[in-house]
C-alpha cells in the first residue's frame, strides 16, 4: 500500500535557525496537505498544495510540492519557540487508506 | 462557529471491555473521519462516514466499528479491548470528505487507556 515517509523524524534547532521537513510518497499524489500538532494538542491544517511544482508561503513558512507530485517540503525560516510541534504531511491514499498521513517530524526549538 | 467536539476526553478501560467514543462535527460538515494516533504508528486512518454511509475504511480489525447519525454526529466503538488499543482517537470533520481536497478539522481527541 501507499507509504508516506517524512524526514527527519526529530529535529532540534536553536531559536532563529531554519528548519526543513521532507515528505516522500511511494505513489503520485493528487494533492498534499500539511498539518501541525502542538504538544498535547490536535492536528491543525496549515495548507494544501495541488499543482506540480507549486510553492506557497505563509509568513515564515514555505511549502513546496514536487514536480512529480510525489514529494513535498515545509521550510521554516528563523524558527521561534511557537513553532514547536509535530508537522505532518497527508495525501490521498489508495486501497484501504483513503488518507495517508506521513510519519511526522517533531520539531523542538531551543530558546 | 463551534469546532469539532469529542467526548469523553479521557477514559480508562480494562482488557475485554468495549468503548464508545462520540464526535460532533462542525455544523454543516457531512464528513466525519476517525484516526488512531499512537507514538509507534503515528496517525492511522480508521474510517470515514459521509451522510450516514461508511465511505472508506482503514486496515483495522472488525472490533473497530462506527456509525453516523442523521445530524452528522458520529460514534466509534471498539469491542473486546486489547492493551494495544491504548491511543489517542481523533475525529475530523470536513465539508467534502477526508481526501476530496477537503481540509480536515480535528477535535481534541479521546485518550483511551486500556489496562
Amino acid at each position: 500500500g501507499q507509504q508516506v515517509m517524512q524526514i527527519p523524524q526529530y529535529q532540534h534547532v536553536q531559536e532563529g535557525e531554519d528548519f526543513t521537513t521532507y515528505c516522500n510518497s511511494s505513489t503520485t499524489l493528487s494533492n498534499i496537505q500539511w498539518y501541525k500538532q502542538r504538544p498535547g494538542g490536535h492536528p491543525v491544517f496549515l495548507i494544501q498544495l495541488v499543482k506540480s511544482g507549486e510553492v506557497k508561503k505563509q509568513k515564515r513558512l514555505t511549502f513546496q510540492f514536487g514536480e512529480a507530485k510525489k514529494n513535498s517540503s515545509l521550510h521554516i525560516t528563523a524558527t521561534q519557540t511557537t513553532d514547536v510541534g509535530t508537522y505532518f504531511c497527508a495525501g490521498p491514499g489508495g486501497g484501504y487508506q483513503k488518507v495517508t498521513f506521513g510519519t511526522g517530524t517533531k520539531l523542538q526549538v531551543i530558546p | 462557529k463551534a469546532g469539532v467536539t469529542q467526548t469523553p476526553r479521557y477514559l480508562i478501560k480494562t482488557r475485554g471491555q468495549q468503548v464508545t467514543l462520540s464526535c460532533s462535527p462542525i455544523s454543516g460538515h457531512r464528513s466525519v473521519s476517525w484516526y488512531q494516533q499512537t507514538p509507534g504508528q503515528g496517525l492511522q486512518f480508521l474510517f470515514e462516514y459521509f451522510s450516514e454511509t461508511q465511505r472508506n475504511k482503514g486496515n483495522f480489525p472488525g472490533r473497530f466499528s462506527g456509525r453516523q447519525f442523521s445530524n452528522s454526529r458520529s460514534e466509534m466503538n471498539v469491542s473486546t479491548l486489547e492493551l494495544g488499543d491504548s491511543a489517542l482517537y481523533l475525529c475530523a470533520s470536513s465539508l467534502a470528505g477526508a481526501s476530496v481536497n477537503g481540509e480536515l478539522f480535528f477535535g481534541e481527541g479521546s485518550r483511551l487507556t486500556v489496562l
